[in-house]
């Protein structure tokens, strides 16, 4: 059972440019997470997406941050026109779904790096 | 005050030794907690859960205390490879519930 994909592990862009970031969750989860890391800093929930559903993006920037969770594929999240201040590490967690401590249990991929220059 | 409060740390500690984090949180609603483990530039590791009786494994002890609203982990007989960053994760019951994290625990066992 694979874990949880992340891709790129490494993402370099100019500023101005868009950042998609991938992320496919464990077989057989259907809630997706997307936090942020910063250098020395801890994990900042962004979003909480279910298959074709945002359940909460309390934590996403109001602008030129989204991110999308289809009924086929991976999740992605997407930040447009990027600035230095979005270099960071993103990480996504999935998990089985709600009720209980094993459907709530997250399961971390291994980041996407972004790098903007 | 925030809503999930640990101490960064370091804690610096010989093999052996026995070291104890805790974790506090704000919101007595919460539900469900966990421990996760965070190596330097890798993703967060689900260490244990943390059950209301207070659970065990090897050697690693977690506890729970709903009246002081905290939770401890306990690490007994130190390894090197046990240093890393530890990170509290408290989730509310309910509608959109959302993990919130703690931003973790720095250990150093050194020989």
């Amino acid at each position: 059972n694979a874990g949880v994909m992340q891709n790129p592990r490494h993402l370099v862009r100019r500023r101005g440019q868009e950042a998609r970031l991938r992320c496919s969750p464990m077989k057989g989860h259907s809630h997706v997470y997307w936090y942020r890391q910063l250098p020395e800093e801890g994990l900042k929930f962004m979003v909480y997406l279910q298959k074709e559903n945002i359940i909460d993006e309390s934590g996403m920037p109001k602008e030129r941050f989204s991110a999308e969770f289809p009924k086929e594929g991976p999740s992605i999240l997407r930040i447009q026109q990027v600035v230095r201040g979005d270099s960071a590490a993103y990480f996504c967690a999935s998990s089985p779904g709600l009720g209980g401590r094993e459907q709530e249990t997250q399961y971390f991929g291994p980041g996407t790096r972004l790098l903007v220059l | 005050r925030k809503e999930v409060e640990q101490d960064p740390g370091p804690f610096n500690v010989p093999e052996g030794a026995t070291v104890a984090f805790n974790c506090t949180y704000s919101n007595s609603a919460s539900q469900s907690f966990f421990w996760y483990r965070q190596d330097c530039r890798k993703e967060p590791k689900l260490l244990m859960s943390v059950y209301s009786s207070g659970n065990e494994d090897g050697r690693f002890t977690a506890q729970l205390n709903r009246a002081s609203q905290y939770i401890s982990l306990l690490i007994r007989d130190s390894k090197l490879s046990d240093s890393a960053t530890y990170l509290c994760v408290v989730n509310m019951a309910g509608g959109s519930y959302i993990p919130t994290f703690g931003r973790g625990t720095s250990l150093i066992v050194h020989p």
